[in-house]
């Protein structure tokens, strides 16, 4: 198993670009999770998913969508970028809501 | 909403010596998890817990789930220069369906 795979692993995006964040799960498991994460922070969740064709906000969703078609993928969209955007972003899956599996994150730098 | 208290922000430890960290909140948590993140990774779980009083360990960590249900603890034993990284707490609500984090306690050892 691949695990929590995402793509790009780093991206430069100027200011009202927009782009989509990738990330896929190989584990069947139905919770998927995308967080920010800010420099000596901890994560922030941004949206999350209990199942194909189900989302729903977290903490800080504002600047950002998603989508859940299939159980193993959840792609991340921004669709104008702004400079408070930069951040990492790690997609996380669970077989539950307790236990989540991270992926290795994007670097998104926004300027 | 729930907040996790992590302590110490951040050790400076010579090998070999053992280590404590802990996360507390004014909230009752069903579940606690600890995770490592290493540099430029995502983070990695290293123990889940789910009873109060629960004491579980994985090789050198060993971590409790607080009787009162509302903090937990992380001990390293005898440390070695791969334990450098951040160590998150995580914790399941109550009454709550998505993971609160702590800020981190950022570990340095030196040989």
């Amino acid at each position: 198993n691949a695990g929590v795979t995402q793509t790009p692993k780093f991206r430069i995006l100027k200011i009202g670009q927009s782009m989509t964040l990738q990330c896929a799960q190989d584990m069947n498991h139905n919770y998927m999770y995308w967080y920010r994460q800010d420099p000596g922070m901890g994560l922030k969740l941004i949206y999350y998913s209990v199942g194909a064709g189900i989302t729903d906000k977290g903490e800080v969703p504002n600047g950002y969508n998603v989508s859940r078609s299939t159980t193993e993928d959840f792609p991340l969209r921004l669709e104008l970028a702004a400079p408070s955007q930069t951040s990492v972003y790690f997609c996380a899956s669970s077989p539950y809501s307790a236990a989540q599996y991270f992926g290795p994150g994007t670097r998104l730098l926004v300027l | 909403g729930q907040q996790l208290n992590q302590s110490p922000q951040s050790m400076f430890i010579q090998e070999g010596e053992d280590v404590s960290m802990n996360c507390t909140s004014s909230s009752i948590f069903n579940t606690w998890l600890w995770y490592k993140q290493d540099p430029g990774e995502g983070p990695v779980l290293l123990i889940a817990l789910y009873k109060a009083g629960e004491l579980t360990s994985n090789g050198r960590l060993t971590a409790q789930f607080g009787i009162t249900r509302k903090d937990s603890f992380l001990n390293i034993s005898a440390s070695i220069p791969s334990d450098v990284g951040i160590y998150f707490c995580a914790g399941l609500p109550e009454y709550g369906n998505k993971l609160v984090f702590g800020a981190g306690t950022i570990l340095r050892v030196k040989s």
